[in-house]
């Protein structure tokens, strides 16, 4: 069956430097979505994107994160300067139509210290 | 958003059939009822999806009474590895999507 897959699966990092979780989606799938659960807590959306172009961001999503794919295939977000509260686990998520189930990914765990 | 509330918590053992209700009182006419299913460490999972009366696949059935102000997951014969927590969504697409605090099912021996 095919999957997402993300690396890394951990990154630790201090406060303030920039991380790049990166994914890659199921070939066929066109919709891309992140999502972050800090240890303990619910998942949280952060971000929808298709056709290049973000379609719904949380309040989560500020200035600090943005998304791309660079090269067509590897979907990415960015952190630009991480503070202690990114810490958590962050989710890659697929799907090929806006309105079908989303495939997760396994998952990159965040540790800024 | 419409808002869901579902059990924290709740316990089986093996080889029952357990259902989890989850209310949603506030539901919108276009708002479709998710369920997925989250093992410790890993990303969600994706188990049935339905708008109204029943749905059924594989894994699960979804019922959905006529005003749509709950639903009910019912998992058939449980095992040990159905122990996760489960989420109730409503959303109109996967850009209205946001999990809740979901219920914790524990299946024992």
């Amino acid at each position: 069956e095919p999957e997402v897959t993300q690396t890394p699966s951990h990154q630790v990092t201090q406060m303030g430097q920039e991380v790049i979780l990166r994914c890659v989606p199921i070939s066929n799938h066109l919709y891309f979505y992140w999502y972050r659960q800090i240890l303990g807590q619910k998942v949280e959306f952060l971000v929808s994107f298709y056709n290049n172009e973000i379609s719904e961001k949380s309040e989560i999503f500020d200035d600090q994160f943005s998304v791309e794919r660079p090269d067509g295939s590897n979907f990415t977000l960015k952190i630009r300067s991480t503070k202690l509260e990114d810490s958590a686990m962050y989710f890659c998520a697929t799907s090929d139509g806006s309105f079908y189930e989303q495939y997760f990914g396994p998952g990159t765990r965040l540790t800024v210290t | 958003l419409a808002k869901t509330t579902q059990p924290i918590s709740m316990d089986s053992y093996e080889g029952q059939e357990v259902n989890i209700t989850c209310s949603h009182n506030n539901i919108a006419t276009n708002d479709y009822i998710t369920w997925y299913q989250q093992f410790p460490s890993q990303g969600p999972r994706f188990i049935i999806q339905g708008y109204k009366t029943k749905v059924t696949n594989e894994v699960a059935s979804l019922f959905i009474p006529a005003d749509r102000k709950s639903s009910t997951l019912s998992l058939p014969r449980v095992s040990l590895s159905d122990t996760a927590v489960y989420y109730c969504l409503l959303a109109y697409n996967n850009n209205d999507m946001r999990f809740g605090a979901g219920t914790r099912l524990t299946v024992k021996p």
